[in-house]
């Protein structure tokens, strides 16, 4: 079965330094995409950043990175440089790529807070 | 500028009614989705749909009807049968292209008593 875990339910972090949220996931696809979302107390979900599973290269975009390893099924997302405006839920989600299902498998989230 | 709008933002019902969730996009996007959230919780799928006039359930269906005649529009209907109607429920829209990445709207915070 296919399943996204997130140990982590809250996590602080200081303003300007770098912060870790992990997600690791189960699922016998050979193929597959990993995603990250935001969710600000707003409500709306940001998409952040995406890897593929055959992608050689971690992804990053901006201050965002995905640590992928794929041996042990993780894909934890690295925010540099914290801002207050990263407090936040942190979403991980997951979806084979073969075939045309676009249904996305989710994580129960990680809510980070910036300290001043 | 293009996006997925939701209305309202807030929507107070009482019990027995039925109440209907706007989403439109002009993203152009094939794909469609409903997901409900509570608090402290993920997201769940209520329905999708990959195409105009084709939908599928999702996992917490029951309760819930949805529509979708043009390819903008994907209105969600929360029936009087759907037990647990108060939560917040995001619309999402997803690529042409692989990996499909979704956007999602505002979402609609809806309230039964």
């Amino acid at each position: 079965a296919q399943k996204i875990t997130q140990t982590q339910p809250g996590m602080f972090v200081q303003e300007k330094e770098a912060v870790t949220l992990d997600c690791t996931y189960d699922t016998s696809d050979p193929s597959y995409g990993l995603f990250w979302y935001k969710q600000p107390s707003s409500g709306e979900m940001i998409f952040l950043i995406y890897q593929g599973s055959y992608d050689q290269q971690n992804a990053t975009e901006g201050r965002y990175s995905l640590n992928f390893q794929k041996a042990r099924k993780s894909a934890n997302l690295v925010i540099s440089a914290s801002q207050l405006g990263d407090s936040a839920m942190y979403f991980c989600a997951m979806r084979p790529l073969a075939g045309n299902n676009r249904k996305l498998i989710w994580g129960l989230g990680t809510s980070l807070a910036v300290n001043p | 500028d293009g996006g997925i709008t939701q209305s309202p933002k807030y929507l107070f019902r009482k019990e027995g009614q039925n109440v209907t969730l706007s989403c439109e996009q002009n993203l152009n996007h094939d794909a469609m989705y409903w997901y409900r959230q509570d608090p402290g919780q993920g997201l769940r799928l209520i329905y999708y749909s990959q195409i105009v006039n084709d939908f599928q359930k999702g996992d917490i269906a029951e309760g819930y009807s949805v529509s979708r005649e043009k390819k903008e529009s994907f209105p969600l209907t929360v029936t009087s049968a759907q037990k647990n109607p108060t939560a917040f429920y995001l619309c999402a829209s997803s690529t042409r292209d692989s990996p499909y990445e979704q956007y999602f709207g505002p979402g609609t915070r809806l309230t039964v008593t």
